[in-house]
């Protein structure tokens, strides 16, 4: 049982050019969540989805874009880096956010863009 | 959206201190949850606490949901306690699937 994983680890952008941050989780989770976490501050949720087909706007959605083919996984886009989104990406899965249950989070993608 | 802040910022503990960390949020909550970052960036479920008390080992946590605040205690702090904390919370009202961090509380504890 992997949980929540992410790739890649790292890496590093130019501007313009566009990535895939990949998200699987092994747990059967209906929610999936991804969040971006700037130097020094909390997270931001970007997008998220109730399940396979369903996604949603968080907080900071713009320039990204999101799909949900099947239940494990769930990709984030991002078509014309841009500096502003030099940051550290979260993945994030939990059985049913209205039960209470717990987030469980990958160990994080560090993008940079220059 | 929600509004989660948490307090102090900045901590520094002895090894052995017991410390109190304390999330305030400005809506009712439908779930609450505490994480540790620890030094290596990963993020660490520490409750799931939208009321009430619970502990596990030297943690303990309570949220007052009618007066909007959860408190996590550490006791007897160890070096792996260091780290930043963070409080999350998903709107009772609105969109419950939408959670909400607060800035977080960075612990550094001293040998």
């Amino acid at each position: 049982n992997a949980g929540v994983t992410q790739t890649p680890k790292f890496r590093i952008l130019k501007i313009g050019q566009s990535m895939t941050l990949q998200c699987a989780q092994d747990m059967n989770h209906n929610y999936m969540y991804w969040y971006r976490q700037d130097p020094g501050m909390g997270l931001k949720l970007i997008y998220y989805s109730v399940g396979a087909g369903i996604t949603d706007k968080g907080e900071v959605p713009n320039g990204y874009n999101v799909s949900r083919s099947t239940t494990e996984d769930f990709p984030l886009r991002l078509e014309l880096a841009a500096p502003s989104q030099t940051s550290v990406y979260f993945c994030a899965s939990s059985y049913s956010a209205q039960g209470g249950s717990p987030l469980h989070f990958g160990n994080g993608t560090r993008l940079t863009v220059t | 959206g929600i509004q989660v802040e948490q307090s102090p910022p900045d901590l520094i503990l002895q090894e052995g201190a017991n410390s109190t960390l304390r999330c305030n949020f400005s809506d009712s909550v439908n779930n609450l949850q505490w994480f540790h970052q620890n030094p290596w960036g990963q993020l660490i479920n520490l409750f799931y606490i939208p009321s009430g008390t619970k502990q596990n080992g030297r943690l303990s946590a309570t949220t007052v949901a009618t007066e909007r605040y959860s408190l996590l205690y550490i006791s007897s702090s160890q070096t792996t306690d260091s780290g930043v904390y963070f409080c999350a919370v998903a709107p009772l009202n609105g969109n419950f699937n939408k959670f909400y961090f607060g800035s977080g509380t960075k612990l550094n504890v001293k040998p």
